[in-house]
């Protein structure tokens, strides 16, 4: 069955930590691949995305992800994370034809300032 | 350019009734797909919508069901209500071809 397992729910860290959320991913053929953000009052926008190519992405405010096809997953990454990171973060892959995407449950990222 | 917009923003019904949700999609974009989004869950996908058409659909009930109109904007019809559709519903559009979606900001239903 097709699936995304994001393995933290809840995550608290103070600002200037460095941040890892994982995702793994049950999906058969061509992916891509997503990281969601959603900020506190406002809706789900796009973070960064993998469709080809370089396996390590970067999107928007210094966050990064990195796509290990061996290993089924797409793991976000920020070296040093900020107040305003404080949002719900998804992860989501689709096929490549793109009709249907799976989101993961989400992760709650708090940031103390 | 306006984004994806949904209306209404909040809305109340009772077990067994009706009710129509609609979207506007982003300029340029024909293809509109439908999550539910349960507290504490990731969004769900409902279906999606190409050029009129229901380009896919995902694991609901046929009493979800849903309209695309010649302008792009969409409709979920949602019949015979029960508390569990409680939820966020959202609205995603995209343009041809490109896998990458817009969400708008949702309609939260309550069913009492």
């Amino acid at each position: 069955a097709q699936s995304v397992s994001q393995h933290n729910h809840h995550v608290i860290l103070s600002e200037a930590a460095s941040l890892e959320l994982g995702c793994n991913y049950s999906y058969g053929g061509t992916v891509n691949l997503f990281w969601y953000v959603q900020y506190p009052g406002q809706h789900l926008q796009l973070l960064l995305k993998y469709f080809s190519g370089d396996p390590l992405v970067k999107g928007i405010k210094g966050f990064e992800a990195e796509f290990i096809k061996s290993k089924f997953s797409f793991n976000l990454r920020k070296p040093s994370v900020q107040w305003s990171d404080t949002a719900e973060y998804f992860c989501a892959v689709s096929n490549t034809g793109g009709f249907k995407t799976i989101f993961g449950a989400g992760t709650r990222l708090f940031v103390k300032a | 350019e306006t984004g994806v917009t949904q209306s209404p923003t909040h809305l109340i019904k009772t077990r067994g009734q009706q009710v129509t949700l609609r979207c506007s999609s982003q300029s340029g974009h024909n293809t509109v797909s439908w999550y539910q989004q349960a507290l504490g869950q990731g969004p769900q996908f409902i279906f999606q919508y190409y050029r009129e058409e229901e380009n896919g659909r995902g694991n609901f009930p046929p009493r979800f069901s849903g309209l695309q109109f010649p302008n792009y904007s969409s409709e979920l019809n949602v019949n015979a209500l029960e508390l569990d559709d409680s939820a966020l519903y959202l609205c995603a559009s995209s343009p041809s071809g490109i896998n990458e979606q817009f969400f708008g900001p949702g309609t939260r239903l309550t069913v009492l």
